[in-house]
């Protein structure tokens, strides 16, 4: 079936580095695409989100890139913090009620 | 502004046990409803979703159920606990399936033993 994958599962990184999470996605139908953030013993975290008429969205800190060419997105993380540790997620829709949700990449941020 | 509470938080049961863990939101009215469940270093698995009172959809067949009693309450529950049924059990709504981000809860850690 179709599903949503993560390249690396995990990340080693220097704080105040930037930080790049990848996500490779395989339904064409998607429409809705979500990066969540998961600290230990918590529930996933909304972080940002991107449909698919944009190819950037911005946040605080984070930008989220999406190439539907080759069904690629990806989280950038600025200034990396040690705040910033946990696993994300990201999360495609394609319209239904099923949000499927990639195993998730750890973040770890060295001082 | 919205909220989504779980309890409990932990839940250490015994296999055989009946199970219910309960879900309520605040702040919406008519929320979509999901049930996940988390493994250890997993992702998430639907386990069930609801569109409204009474209204359950089940995407994984196994020995849980759910029930929408109230608009804004969603609870999941077993007659009989396996060992299997060990995880970190999530809650979450969405204003619209599909179309927008759902939010999820605090979570419930559940151990089997």
């Amino acid at each position: 079936g179709e599903s949503v994958g993560l390249h690396l599962p995990t990340l080693s990184v220097q704080e105040g580095d930037n930080s790049i999470i990848n996500c490779a996605y395989s339904n064409s139908a998607s429409d809705y695409f979500i990066w969540y953030k998961q600290e230990s013993g918590k529930g996933p975290q909304f972080i940002i989100d991107i449909r698919s008429n944009m190819d950037k969205r911005q946040g605080q800190r984070v930008t989220v890139l999406l190439n539907k060419t080759v069904k690629h997105l990806s989280l950038q993380i600025a200034a990396t913090q040690p705040g910033d540790s946990a696993v994300y997620f990201c999360a495609e829709s394609p319209l239904t009620h099923d949000m499927r949700f990639g195993a998730g990449t750890r973040l770890t941020v060295k001082p | 502004s919205q909220t989504i509470h779980q309890w409990p938080a932990t839940l250490v049961q015994p296999v055989g046990s009946p199970l219910s863990l309960e879900c309520t939101v605040e702040g919406t009215s008519n929320p979509n409803l999901y049930w996940y469940r988390q493994a250890a270093g997993r992702g998430l698995q639907l386990l069930f979703y609801s569109v409204g009172i009474g209204q359950i959809s089940s995407e994984v067949p196994q020995n849980l159920s759910a029930s929408r009693p109230q608009d804004r309450q969603f609870i999941l529950s077993s007659k009989k606990l396996l060992l299997s049924d060990s995880g970190f059990y999530l809650c979450a709504w969405s204003v619209r399936p599909g179309v927008e981000t759902q939010y999820f809860g605090p979570g419930t850690r559940l151990l089997v033993l």
